[in-house]
């Protein structure tokens, strides 16, 4: 088991449905990560935060909200989803570089299996 | 957009086999590759390179960086089931974010007893 972890593992949830992914990391670090890996498609970064301020924003739909109220916790938001969102959510964290560290060894939690029905 | 790709896409072998995964790249200036080990679900770091030539050893794993050629390779020698898993290459480009890694769809490996 890593430093990483996620709740719930597995969600069904429905178009209209409003949900949240949960990511914690035990490792001290302070940047975390939203990943999306779909099927036969690379992973996908999503969000970043680093230091609690959000960095990096891949061109998201607003459907997907990130929420980081502190080093250790992150959040995703869900509200009327497509399926094609189905996919396995990944967070990760690191060091940040800027404060010492290298933000490239990130470690992953195991993910939330997603299905939109 | 940075491309990376993997191959084999998926390869079966026998325990004991040596095998070698490729991971090809477009872009000719960047900071540094990574190399992850994704069984299950949470992706596990292994190896990150930087400069070319200089092997990253790590038990009965091994990977180099040919920045001239454009790839990198990941050895695993004497291969056992618990190595069974995808292996993910990534690459962190030298312009744009300071955080994005660019991941290939990764390799399948299996290894049967």
């Amino acid at each position: 088991e890593t430093g990483v972890t996620q709740t719930p593992r597995h969600l069904v949830m429905g178009m209209t449905n409003k949900k949240s992914l949960k990511c914690e990391q035990h490792l001290g670090h302070n940047a975390m990560y939203w990943y999306k890996q779909s099927a036969k498609k690379p992973l996908e970064l999503m969000f970043v935060y680093s230091l609690e301020e959000r960095v990096e924003n891949n061109s998201v739909p607003s459907r997907f909200s990130p929420e980081c109220p502190n080093s250790s916790h992150l959040f995703l938001h869900l509200h009327t989803l497509q399926p094609e969102d189905s996919a396995l959510y990944l967070c990760a964290s690191s060091q940040d570089g800027a404060v010492g560290g290298s933000p490239y060894e990130q470690y992953f939690g195991p993910g939330t299996r997603l299905t939109v029905t | 957009e940075d491309k990376v790709v993997q191959s084999p896409l998926s390869l079966v072998v026998h325990e004991g086999d040596t095998v070698t995964l490729n991971c090809s790249y477009e872009v000719t200036n960047f900071r540094s590759l990574l190399w992850y080990k994704q069984e299950k679900k949470a992706p596990t770091f292994l190896f990150m390179l930087t400069s070319s030539g200089i092997e990253k050893k790590s038990g009965r794993l091994s990977s180099i960086l040919d920045k001239k050629e454009l790839f990198s390779i990941l050895n695993i020698t004497a291969t056992q089931t618990g190595d069974s898993a995808v292996y993910l290459c990534a690459l962190r480009p030298l312009r744009g974010s300071n955080y994005k890694l660019t991941f290939g769809k990764g390799t399948l490996l299996t290894v049967n007893p």
